[in-house]
């Protein structure tokens, strides 16, 4: 079964600083990765998706088999990106039926002014 | 666009009472996911439909939670009879697709039950 490790609940940096939230994966085949986002008081939704490729408000995430990680980085935080990040993986096939997510626990980023 | 609705916000019953959710997604949108996502953890997929028929319903607890999709538009997440561990915050979601689309989620609904 899939499986998707948020290894850090809390990760506090300064504005300014660079920022990894890590995500480690398990499964055997080819997963698509996203990182979803709540910000305090607001909806939880898609950041970005590896299939993507792109970067959204200054974050990216690439996805390295190997490892099977899909850490979200970004080179210098600001206080509007503290928020709860969840990485998220999906199997199955795109466009099928049983294409689902499975989160990760979350880890909360606080960046300090 | 409109979002994704949920009523109520927030629910708090004595355990082995009856709760229902009610979920409206955005217009247009086939595919609605109800996730479970207890304190300190992720969202968990109880069930998901494809207009009014359920594609996934593998995680959710058939003995006590029941969901429907009637006219394939809204939907209602039923818990009968709830325990303690139903306390979590019940999402909706959904997509305009099934298989990889991305996903809107609703503002949840808070459950508790003493």
């Amino acid at each position: 079964a899939q499986r998707v490790t948020q290894p850090e609940k809390l990760l506090s940096v300064f504005k300014g600083a660079p920022v990894e939230l890590k995500c480690n994966y398990s499964y055997s085949g080819s997963p698509e990765l996203f990182w979803y986002v709540q910000y305090s008081r607001q909806r939880l939704q898609l950041l970005l998706r590896h299939i993507s490729r792109e970067s959204i408000k200054g974050f990216t995430a690439d996805l390295n088999k190997g490892e099977t990680s899909f850490h979200l980085k970004k080179p210098f935080a600001q206080e509007e990106d503290s928020a709860m990040y969840y990485c998220a993986l999906s199997v199955g096939k795109r466009g099928g039926s049983n294409y689902k997510l499975t989160f990760g626990k979350g880890t909360l980023l606080t960046v300090n002014p | 666009e409109a979002g994704v609705a949920q009523s109520p916000r927030y629910k708090i019953i004595e355990k082995r009472q009856s709760v229902a959710f009610w979920c409206n997604p955005i217009s247009g949108h086939a595919t609605l996911y109800w996730y479970q996502q207890i304190l300190g953890q992720g969202p968990k997929l109880l069930i998901q439909f494809q207009n009014n028929g359920v594609v996934d319903d593998s995680q959710l607890p058939k003995d006590r939670f029941s969901a429907e999709r009637l006219k394939g538009v809204d939907s209602t997440l039923k818990i009968q009879p709830a325990k303690l561990e139903d306390s979590a915050v019940y999402l909706c979601a959904s997509s305009h697709r099934t298989g990889g689309y991305e996903q809107y989620f609703g503002p949840g609904t808070r459950l508790t039950v003493t």
